[in-house]
Formats: structure tokens, C-alpha cells, sequence
């Protein structure tokens, strides 16, 4: 069966410092990969979307890149956080048309 | 701007009182639909989801949705709500055509009291 690892649970990271987020998926080849943002409020906001490897698509434009170095792996980066980059961070994956599965999440907060 | 609305951003009922919650799309053309659940403290689930067919959908622990595509509408339903049934739910649209991108909304965050 696939399941989806995404660590760390929380992070707690300085303003300026750098970031680095990874999630791994077994049991699935070739899957489309996302990241999403929670915020109270807002609901999931999406930020990057990969269809293979090193092809990276990005939604809104801020402080955090993303990487698919190898096919069941999505990195979430950035180089110096900001305050405003505090948030619950999901990925998931998922194949074409059929939903998605999620990880448990990473809680970052930046202080 | 292509987006998807969920109109309630907080409900709170009694235990058995009739739940409705509006999701509304803009994007045109072929969509998949979705309503994921996420309870406290845990990730999120899959509650249902319409590709096509039968355009009244029926889900885990007795939620359905209907698709009425005039209105670019998925609303969730369950007749009788239950003191379990709270937590957040999130509309969510899968644009057809080869897109990859699953759009939600903001999510309803719904409470049942004893």
C-alpha cells in the first residue's frame, strides 16, 4: 500500500535562518506531488505541484522554492525565512484525476 | 480569478439537526470534486468525491453532495449530524483537461453540541 512520511512534525526556526522540509512517498510510481500552506482562516492554499522529476511548479510567489530531486521525493526550502512563512505545511501526492492522500504535516514557526 | 468559495466559515449545530455546506467553483469545463474532512488533531481525509455519473454522491458516515452543474455547485449534506461530526471541511476542485492542480476552499469549520 502507499503511504506518504513528511517530517519534521514542528519546527521552530529563527527569522533569516534557512529551511528545509522533505516528504517521501512508498508504494506509487510516477505520482504527482504538491505542497499546500494551512492557515486558520484560509484553508489550504497551494504552493508548488510536481509532475516528475525536476518539473516544479509554482503557485504563488514568496519566500520558499521547492525540489524533486528523485521521483517520490518533494522538498520544501527556502534560503531565510520571514515571519509571515509561520504556517502548517502539508504535502501530498496523488495521480492524475483521483484524489489526493496527505501527510501529517509539518507545524512551522518562525520566530 | 478561478477560485473555489465555501460560504460558511463557521457552523455550529445540535446533535441531529440537518447539516448543508455551500461549496461553489468558477472554473469552467470538465472538474472533479471533492470533500475532504480533517478532525482535531488529525490529518486530512477524504470524505467524497464526483468524476461523473450520478451527480448526488454518497460518502463516508453518511454525507452526500450534490453536483449541480449549472450552478457550479458541490454542496455537502448529512441529515443528522453528530457530535463526532465536528471538525473542519474543506470543498476542494480538480480541474479536468490534464491539470494536476487540486484547488480548495477555506474551509468550514463546523462544531455539534450534545
Amino acid at each position: 500500500s502507499q503511504t506518504i512520511h513528511q517530517w519534521p512534525a514542528t519546527l521552530v526556526q529563527p527569522v533569516g535562518s534557512p529551511l528545509s522540509l522533505e516528504c517521501t512517498v512508498e508504494g506509487t510510481s510516477n505520482p504527482n506531488l504538491y505542497w499546500y500552506r494551512q492557515a486558520a482562516g484560509r484553508g489550504l492554499q497551494l504552493l508548488f505541484y510536481s509532475v516528475g522529476i525536476g518539473q516544479i511548479s509554482s503557485e504563488v510567489p514568496q519566500n520558499l522554492s521547492a525540489s524533486r530531486p528523485q521521483d517520490r521525493q518533494f522538498i520544501l526550502s527556502s534560503k531565510k525565512l520571514l515571519l509571515s512563512d509561520s504556517g502548517f505545511y502539508l504535502c501530498a501526492w496523488g495521480l492524475l484525476g483521483s484524489p489526493l492522500h496527505f501527510g501529517n504535516g509539518t507545524r512551522l514557526t518562525v520566530t | 480569478a478561478q477560485s473555489v468559495s465555501q460560504h460558511n466559515h463557521h457552523v455550529i449545530l445540535s446533535e441531529a439537526a440537518s447539516l448543508e455546506l455551500g461549496c461553489n467553483y468558477s472554473y469552467g469545463g470538465t472538474v472533479n470534486l471533492f470533500w475532504y474532512v480533517q478532525y482535531p488533531g488529525q490529518h486530512l481525509q477524504l470524505l467524497l468525491k464526483y468524476f461523473s455519473g450520478d451527480p448526488l454522491v454518497k460518502g463516508i458516515k453518511g454525507f452526500e453532495a450534490e453536483f449541480i452543474k449549472s450552478k457550479f455547485s458541490f454542496n455537502l449534506r448529512k441529515p443528522s449530524v453528530q457530535w463526532s461530526d465536528t471538525a473542519e471541511y474543506f470543498c476542494a476542485v480538480l480541474r479536468g483537461g490534464g491539470y494536476n492542480k487540486l484547488i480548495f476552499g477555506a474551509g468550514t469549520r463546523l462544531a455539534v453540541h450534545p
